[in-house]
């Protein structure tokens, strides 16, 4: 069965640093998205992404964040200039057309020290 | 207006019993309403979903009520399992906009 896979597993970086987290969506997906989710707290939207460009963003989502799809199959999150509050589970997920099941990728355990 | 409130934050439930997670929501524009179950270090899997025009699914064990007049959508596990032990995540969604999650529900089903 198709998943949405992940790199790294984990990430633990420093203050300042920048982290680029990769998500390989499930192929023949058109809708793209970044989630988090804070140890213990819920799953939070980050931004969603069509057709080569952004189509929805949360507050969260700051001059600090970018998203890319630099080939056909992957799918970035960059975060530029890490602060201790970006530690979190970040999951990528992917959905056929928008309207339906968003399917999870495993998530990037990221550790900002 | 976009948050998805759950309850409750922990449930004990014993084996064979009835787990029921509650969910209420106060944007009348969302159309969609899956819930999720999450393992430890996993991310969420789509366990099942409604849309508002129907009032109940049925999923093998699994049930959401839906009452679309007090905007509240809830979660019944029939013959709960230790393997049903989660987290459980309501969440709500419009056309094709992002998913707003509650808060969770740690499910534990002692044997």
């Amino acid at each position: 069965e198709p998943e949405v896979t992940q790199t790294p597993s984990h990430q633990v970086t420093q203050m300042g640093q920048e982290v680029i987290l990769r998500c390989v969506p499930i192929s023949n997906h058109l809708y793209f998205y970044w989630y988090r989710q804070i140890l213990g707290q819920k799953v939070e939207f980050l931004v969603s992404f069509y057709n080569n460009e952004i189509s929805e963003k949360s507050e969260i989502f700051d001059d600090q964040f970018s998203v890319e799809r630099p080939d056909g199959s992957n799918f970035t999150l960059k975060i530029r200039s890490t602060k201790l509050e970006d530690s979190a589970m970040y999951f990528c997920a992917s959905s056929v057309t928008g309207q339906e099941t968003q399917y999870f990728g495993p998530g990037t355990r990221l550790l900002v020290l | 207006q976009q948050q998805v409130k759950q309850s409750p934050q922990s449930l004990i439930v014993q084996k064979g019993g009835i787990s029921i997670i509650n969910c209420a929501y106060e944007n009348t524009a969302f159309d969609y309403f899956p819930w999720y179950q999450q393992f430890p270090g996993k991310g969420p899997a789509l366990l099942i979903a409604i849309r508002p025009d129907v009032s109940e699914k049925k999923e093998g064990r699994f049930t959401i009520s839906f009452n679309k007049s007090a905007k509240q959508f809830s979660l019944h596990i029939m013959d709960s399992q230790p393997g049903d032990s989660a987290t459980y995540f309501c969440a709500a969604s419009t056309g094709r906009r992002a998913l707003t999650f509650g808060s969770g529900t740690r499910l534990q089903v002692q044997p």
